[in-house]
């Protein structure tokens, strides 16, 4: 059965940063390509960022270019998304993503770990 | 970037009901058209790929169609478990971005 676990998310200030982990099983991780997908209170989804099977590639929206960076490390199973210079706009939950092999779409999601900016 | 819009932005339907919703890509996006569907506080679900594929089992009442700019997902017999915001997704190229959503309950 394919899991994804996150972690990391906590009440920080803005201007801040923190790092968010997503730690994967019940699939051969690094034959996937993994996303990041947020969904602020009562908001609709984002599509936050993509990352190759092979960490060679990476994507990211508009709204976080500059300031977030995905990351993954195959030996340990884990999807990481580093959050810099935080704004109150980026609260929200943050879900990890699998892709569906040979395609994009996001087959199967973790349960969120929620990301809060406020002072 | 592409743009993708949705209609309506919720709906109330009879338990029975056929259910039709759009979802229109600002450019052409062929068939990489993705639907999710995601109940009241709960993780969002793949329901349909590649415009009209069905994910691993999704009940069969279920169905999506479309190319190039136009698409729809249908409902063909509403059942209280389908009450959820619907979802659809380009994937042409990055930013994969998300339709606004379609929030379906029943009347």
């Amino acid at each position: 059965e394919v899991q994804l676990v996150e972690s990391g998310g906590v009440v920080v200030q803005p201007g801040g940063s923190l790092r968010l982990s997503c730690v994967a099983s019940g699939f051969t991780f690094d034959d996937y390509a993994m996303h990041w997908v947020r969904q602020g209170p009562g908001k609709g989804l984002e599509w936050v960022s993509l990352i190759s099977w092979d960490g060679g590639s990476t994507y990211y929206a508009d709204s976080v270019k500059g300031r977030f960076t995905i990351s993954r490390d195959n030996t340990k199973n884990s999807l990481f998304l580093e959050l810099n210079s935080l704004r109150t706009e980026d609260s929200g939950f943050y879900y990890c993503a699998k892709t569906i092999m040979g395609a994009t779409p996001l087959g199967n999601w973790g349960q969120g770990t929620l990301v809060t900016v406020s002072s | 970037d592409i743009q993708m819009t949705q209609s309506p932005s919720s709906l109330s339907a009879s338990i029975g009901d056929r259910v039709t919703i759009t979802c229109r890509a600002s450019q052409d996006i062929s068939n990489y058209l993705a639907w999710y569907q995601q109940k009241p506080g709960k993780v969002p679900q793949l329901l349909i790929y590649a415009a009209s594929t069905l994910q691993s089992e999704v009940p069969l009442r279920f169905s999506g169609s479309g190319s190039g700019t136009d698409f729809t997902l249908t409902i063909s017999s509403l059942q209280p478990e389908d009450v959820a915001t619907y979802y659809c997704q380009k994937y042409t190229s990055a930013p994969f971005t998300f339709g606004p959503g379609t929030k379906v309950d029943i009347k």
